[in-house]
């Protein structure tokens, strides 16, 4: 069974960082590209960046260019979104996606639950 | 950049009901499309991929068609899970959503 979790996430000043996890299991990891999607407080969904299986592609909302970094550990299953510079408008549920095969252009076939990131002073 | 319009916003309907939610492109995408349903507190499932393929598990009432810019997503005989949040996605440059259509009981 697919099952992707979650966590890193909490209430964070603007202007501070965070960094979100993303554990992965049930599916050989490094064979598959992987996403991060954000849900603003009942808003819509937004991609916000994948990565191909190797790393070798890799992309970005433009609102999250040049803040965010995504990153994978193959040797660990694990998914990793580094957010620097953080606003109030990144206040969203965080979820981890899964992509059905090894590169980003793709739909995206398991999702976690989610971790929320707070920005606030 | 590829604009998605999906609408209506809002679809209130009854049960066994047949329903349908648009998705239009800014410029084509082939076939690059992904249907979600989404219920309060719970992420995105997939339904559709590949604009008509129907995800393993899904119930054959959801259908989708559509290539290019115009797109469809169809619920026919509306089920009481069925009432739920429903998105679009391309997936022909870097994923990007829709608006979302919320599907309400009249």
């Amino acid at each position: 069974e697919v099952q992707l979790v979650e966590s890193g996430g909490g209430l964070v000043q603007p202007g501070r960082s965070l960094r979100l996890s993303c554990a992965a299991s049930g599916f050989t990891f490094d064979d598959y590209a992987m996403h991060w999607v954000r849900q603003a407080p009942g808003k819509g969904l937004e991609w916000v960046s994948g990565i191909s299986w190797n790393s070798g592609s890799i992309g970005y909302a433009d609102s999250v260019k040049g803040r965010f970094t995504i990153s994978r550990d193959n040797a660990k299953n694990s998914l990793y979104l580094q957010m620097n510079s953080l606003r109030a408008e990144d206040t969203a549920l965080y979820y981890c996606a899964k992509s059905p095969s090894y590169d980003i252009l793709t739909d995206l076939d398991y999702w976690g639950q989610g971790t929320l990131v707070t920005v606030s002073s | 950049v590829i604009w998605m319009t999906q609408s209506p916003s809002l679809l209130s309907a009854s049960t066994g009901d047949r329903v349908t939610i648009s998705c239009r492109m800014s410029q084509g995408i082939s076939s690059y499309l992904a249907w979600y349903q989404q219920k309060p507190g719970k992420a995105p499932e997939l339904l559709i991929y590949a604009a008509s393929t129907l995800q393993s598990g899904v119930p054959s009432r959801f259908s989708g068609s559509g290539s290019g810019t115009d797109f469809t997503l169809t619920i026919s005989c509306l089920q009481s899970e069925d009432f739920a949040t429903y998105y679009c996605q391309q997936y022909y440059s870097f994923p990007s959503f829709g608006q979302g259509t919320k599907l309400e009981i009249k």
